[in-house]
């Protein structure tokens, strides 16, 4: 079946100006996660889905990101007033659940590699 | 807090031979799971492996094997006749279950392995 999608594959924007990431995850998925990757580095959790609800945003650095999944599959990722510093790939994943005492294995997109100038 | 630690920034072998990807790990928690990812050239990550904390043996998929040990608390990762194809970065990873955000998953920071004939 059809893995994880994410659009754009590639960003390009100008400092202080707002994009949008796309995720869709694999169907059937309720689960869902952001990463960010810096170059020569992990992957970094910014915040998970379960189902419609953020259940936890710890990871998002600031205010200037937000995400929200309104009908438990598609999720959106947003950046306002990017910064140099925002340049990363920005990773999503999906699993079939997330609960306290379960990880299932996480199925990770291509990415979406974004450059702010 | 939950780390993960690779101390082996890049590795370089010649095509046939056996090489092993080193993994520690430190949690508090006495649940938890420990995976392996790829990140060939192409972006993506691969799911490679998964393992749970009460699940000590070693397994063996192909020319890979795994060494869990609690002991130690390490999950090391060998390619056995490695291959030109193997060639990529690959991420160890770790997720609590009781104390941490049930899937979060926490990178190191990654080996890059390249095989050369």
């Amino acid at each position: 079946g059809a893995g994880v999608s994410q659009t754009p594959s590639n960003k390009v924007t100008e400092k202080g100006k707002y994009v949008e990431l796309r995720c869709d995850p694999i169907s059937g998925h309720t689960a869902l996660y952001w990463y960010r990757q810096s170059l020569g580095q992990g992957p970094e959790f910014l915040i998970y889905f379960q189902g419609t609800g953020a259940a936890d945003d710890s990871g998002l650095p600031n205010d200037r990101f937000f995400a929200v999944r309104p009908e438990g599959s598609v999720s959106t990722l947003k950046i306002q007033r990017t910064e140099r510093g925002d340049s990363a790939v920005y990773l999503c994943a999906s699993s079939l659940r997330s609960d306290r005492g379960r990880a299932d294995t996480q199925y990770f997109g291509p990415g979406t590699r974004l450059t702010v100038l | 807090a939950q780390k993960v630690t690779q101390a082996q920034t890049e590795i370089s072998v010649v095509e046939k031979e056996d090489v092993t990807l080193d993994c520690v790990y430190e949690t508090r928690d006495t649940t938890y799971y420990l995976f392996w990812y790829k990140q060939p050239p192409s972006g993506e990550l691969v799911f490679l492996i998964r393992r749970n904390s009460f699940d000590e043996q070693n397994e063996i998929s192909g020319r890979y094997s795994w060494n869990f040990q609690k002991s130690t608390s390490s999950f090391n990762f060998t390619i056995t006749a490695s291959q030109v194809v193997d060639s990529a970065v690959y991420f160890c990873a770790l997720s609590e279950l009781n104390t941490g955000t049930a899937s979060k998953l926490t990178f190191g920071t990654g080996t890059r392995l390249q095989v050369t004939l």
